[in-house]
């Protein structure tokens, strides 16, 4: 119950395609659903985020949708570009105990 | 901008040796947690401090691993002995609690190579 399911486990797109990247969820008390980018050698870093009571969340090319019913969200990336190559991974958290639960990762190939 | 300062960055060690790594959270975070990462997959809670207390350390391996946080800022993650299966990254993170906004800041990592 306390797992985050990720898919696909790689992902190569042509430049300036669409990547999606797809998360699922079973536990209801998770309210917050952060997706964090990681290049390698570094740490994570927080891309996008969204609460489960909006349906979509948009911050340039980069959109979160959430399906509350059926436990699922997603990573757009539009216009991918070389630069977004990355290991992308999303994740959910509970705001009464702190707690994160991260998915296994997507790692993303824009070609030039 | 404020950071989460992790050291070292990288450190190569031999099985049955100690090892510690040190991370600095951003100043007046309360959360702190240890992350393992093995090549590949998402980041695995070790331990989750609030203040200077733990919270869950439940998949900390107790048996050689250990962290503390005495003053509640800085923290530090022990080894001993380092197995060839500790080969992975650990991840320091930290996090605002009160207003709590959901959002993690990671630092760089400690890689950690066990020979």
């Amino acid at each position: 119950q306390q797992q985050v399911k990720q898919s696909p486990q790689s992902l190569i797109v042509q430049k300036g395609g669409i990547s999606i990247i797809n998360c699922a969820y079973e536990n209801t008390a998770f309210d917050y659903f952060p997706w964090y980018q990681q290049f390698p050698g570094k740490g994570p870093a927080l891309l996008i985020a969204i609460r489960p009571d909006v349906s979509e969340k948009k911050e340039g090319r980069f959109t979160i949708s959430f399906n509350k019913s059926a436990k699922q969200f997603s990573l757009h990336i539009m216009d991918s570009q070389p630069g977004d190559s990355a290991t992308y991974f999303c994740a959910a958290f509970t705001s009464g105990t702190y707690k994160y639960i991260f998915g296994t990762g997507t790692r993303l190939k824009v070609l030039a | 901008e404020a950071e989460v300062a992790q050291s070292p960055r990288y450190k190569i060690t031999e099985k049955s040796q100690a090892v510690a790594f040190w991370c600095d959270p951003i100043s007046g975070h309360a959360t702190l947690y240890w992350y393992r990462q093995i090549l590949g997959q998402g980041p695995e809670l070790l331990v989750q401090f609030q203040d200077e207390s733990v919270v869950d350390d439940s998949q900390l391996p107790k048996d050689r691993f250990s962290a503390e946080r005495l003053k509640g800022v800085d923290s530090t993650l022990k080894i001993q002995p380092a197995e060839l299966g500790d080969s992975a990254m650990y991840l320091c993170a930290s996090s605002p609690s009160g207003g709590h906004t959901g959002e993690l800041f990671f630092g760089e990592g400690s890689r950690l190579t066990v020979l």
